[in-house]
C-alpha cells in the first residue's frame, strides 16, 4: 500500500515569503506528526493531530508557524514570512492511532530552502 | 522535561562484527514506548525496532535488538553482523502516551569493508 507521502519534495523560497507545505498520511492512520530535521541535526517535533485536532502546538517555534488537518487525512504546515533559519527538512509522520504503542511511518520529507 | 540522550556522535565498525548503540532516557512515565530508527543519506527514515515499556524481553527484529534496562532507563541498539548498508544515521526515540515522540541528536554509524 502506499506510504506517507510529502509535496514538495523541494522547495526554495525567498526570505520573506510564505510557503506551504503538504503531508498525505497513510489511509486509516488518525494520527499525524510534523517535525523539523535542521542539517545534521535530530529531529525536533513541532505539532501532532488527532484526527484533525491539534492538542500539543508547543513544539511550533513561532506564531508564523501553523499547521491543519482537514478531513482527518490531508496535512499542510505553513511556514509564514519565512527566516533563513527556517531551512531545514520538515518531515511528517502518521501512525494507526494515539498513545506508545504505534509506531510512526515516515514520509520521504520537503527540504526548504530559504535564501 | 522528558529527554533522550545518544552519547556517541560517530561510530565506526568493521563489517560483520556487532556493534551497540547508546540510548538512554529520562520520564517519570510508567507507560511509554521505545523505537530506533535508521536515516541513510536519501534522508528516509526507517523503523527498525520497538521495545514497549511494560515488555520484559528484549525485542529483536533481524539483526537488531534492543537492549532494555529499565531500571537504568537505557534502550540501547545491538546489530549484529554489521553489512556496509548499514552506514547511516541512527535515532533513539521514546514516545508517551500523550503523544510527545522525542528524538536523540542520533549516531552516525559508518561500516568499513
Amino acid at each position: 500500500g502506499a506510504g506517507v507521502s510529502q509535496s514538495p519534495s523541494n522547495k526554495v523560497t525567498e526570505k520573506g515569503k510564505d510557503v506551504e507545505l503538504r503531508c498525505d498520511p497513510i489511509s486509516g492512520h488518525t494520527a499525524l506528526y510534523w517535525y523539523r530535521q535542521s542539517l545534521g541535526q535530530g529531529l525536533e517535533f513541532l505539532i501532532y493531530f488527532q484526527g484533525n485536532s491539534a492538542p500539543d502546538k508547543s513544539g511550533l517555534p513561532s506564531d508564523r508557524f501553523s499547521a491543519e488537518r482537514t478531513g482527518g487525512s490531508v496535512s499542510t504546515l505553513t511556514i509564514q514570512r519565512t527566516q533563513q533559519e527556517d531551512s531545514a527538512v520538515y518531515l511528517c509522520a502518521s501512525s494507526l492511532g494515539r498513545g506508545a504503542l504505534y509506531e510512526q511511518y515516515f514520509g520521504p520529507g520537503t527540504r526548504l530552502t530559504v535564501t | 522535561a522528558q529527554k533522550i540522550t545518544q552519547t556517541q556522535p560517530g561510530m565506526f565498525v568493521q563489517e560483520k562484527e556487532a556493534v551497540t548503540l547508546d540510548c538512554t532516557y529520562d520520564t517519570s512515565d510508567q507507560s511509554y514506548g521505545l523505537f530506533w530508527y535508521k536515516q541513510p543519506s536519501s534522508g528516509e527514515m526507517i523503523f527498525l525496532i520497538y521495545q514497549g515499556s511494560y515488555d520484559e524481553q528484549n525485542a529483536t527484529e533481524g539483526r537488531y535488538s534492543l537492549n532494555f534496562q529499565k531500571a537504568r532507563k537505557s534502550a540501547n541498539l545491538v546489530i549484529s553482523a554489521s553489512q556496509l548498508g548499514d552506514s547511516a544515521m541512527y535515532f533513539c526515540a521514546t514516545l508517551y502516551n500523550n503523544n510527545d515522540m522525542r528524538f536523540g541528536a542520533g549516531t552516525r554509524l559508518t561500516v568499513k569493508p
